[in-house]
């Protein structure tokens, strides 16, 4: 089954604004948005974000995302040590009655 | 405090079949969708199957339908994973995840298959 499109890897310095992108199409993302999770080596994913910008009880707000269309974006502002993870968009694709995944983007903090 | 513990990975032979558990706590398990994900060693998450809040429906990737069946005990709040005809390209940490948006997840369990 096709996945998202992810950047395999986005490197940003400390405090800085970090943007991951994740592209599909109009029975995916473009339908009914991405919700994004956080993994770090390890330990089981996170969920930070669902149906485009709404964070669970405990998210911080420096996390925030949005889509344009089929592309679906997580904006980290104010990068920490502690961002640095893995980043997978995830979305309900209505053509292949599944759900698919990115295939992850690595976040280096330096 | 959500807990999903997921247990029945190891080491299975090529063809064999497999059954994994996950037991839920600190949420009404009965009222939300299942999930289960996997991610082969260095590799991506990956959906394999969901089972929705009424046990109604059931769907799978493509990649298993036909050899996984998910299902849940209520009474036990209990998610399962009945995995059959294993090849090695199922070998993967099993995650179990409750909520329809992949709310909830537990730590993982190991599956290798290998002869």
């Amino acid at each position: 089954q096709a996945g998202l499109t992810q950047p395999p890897s986005v490197s940003k310095g400390l405090r800085q604004t970090a943007t991951l992108t994740c592209t599909g199409n109009s029975n995916n993302v473009g339908n009914q948005g991405a919700a994004w999770l956080q993994q770090h080596q390890g330990h089981p994913p996170k969920l930070l974000s669902y149906r485009n910008n709404n964070r669970p009880s405990g998210i911080s707000e420096r996390f925030s995302a949005s889509r344009s269309g089929n592309t679906a974006s997580l904006t980290i502002t104010g990068l920490q040590p502690e961002d640095e993870a893995d980043y997978y968009c995830s979305a309900w694709d209505s053509s292949l009655s599944a759900w698919v995944f990115g295939g992850g983007t690595k976040l280096t903090v330096l | 405090e959500v807990q999903l513990v997921e247990s029945g990975g190891g080491l299975v032979q090529p063809g064999g079949s497999l059954r994994l558990s996950c037991a839920a706590s600190g949420f009404t398990f009965s009222s939300y969708w299942m999930h289960w994900v996997r991610q082969a060693p260095g590799k991506g998450l990956v959906w394999v199957s969901r089972i929705n809040n009424d046990d109604s429906s059931t769907t799978y990737a493509d990649s298993v339908k036909g050899r996984f069946t998910i299902s849940r005990d209520k009474a036990k709040n209990t998610l399962y994973l009945q995995m059959n005809s294993l090849g090695a390209e199922d070998t993967a940490v099993y995650y179990c995840v409750g909520g329809s948006l992949f709310d909830y997840w537990g730590q993982g369990t190991l599956v290798t298959v290998s002869s």
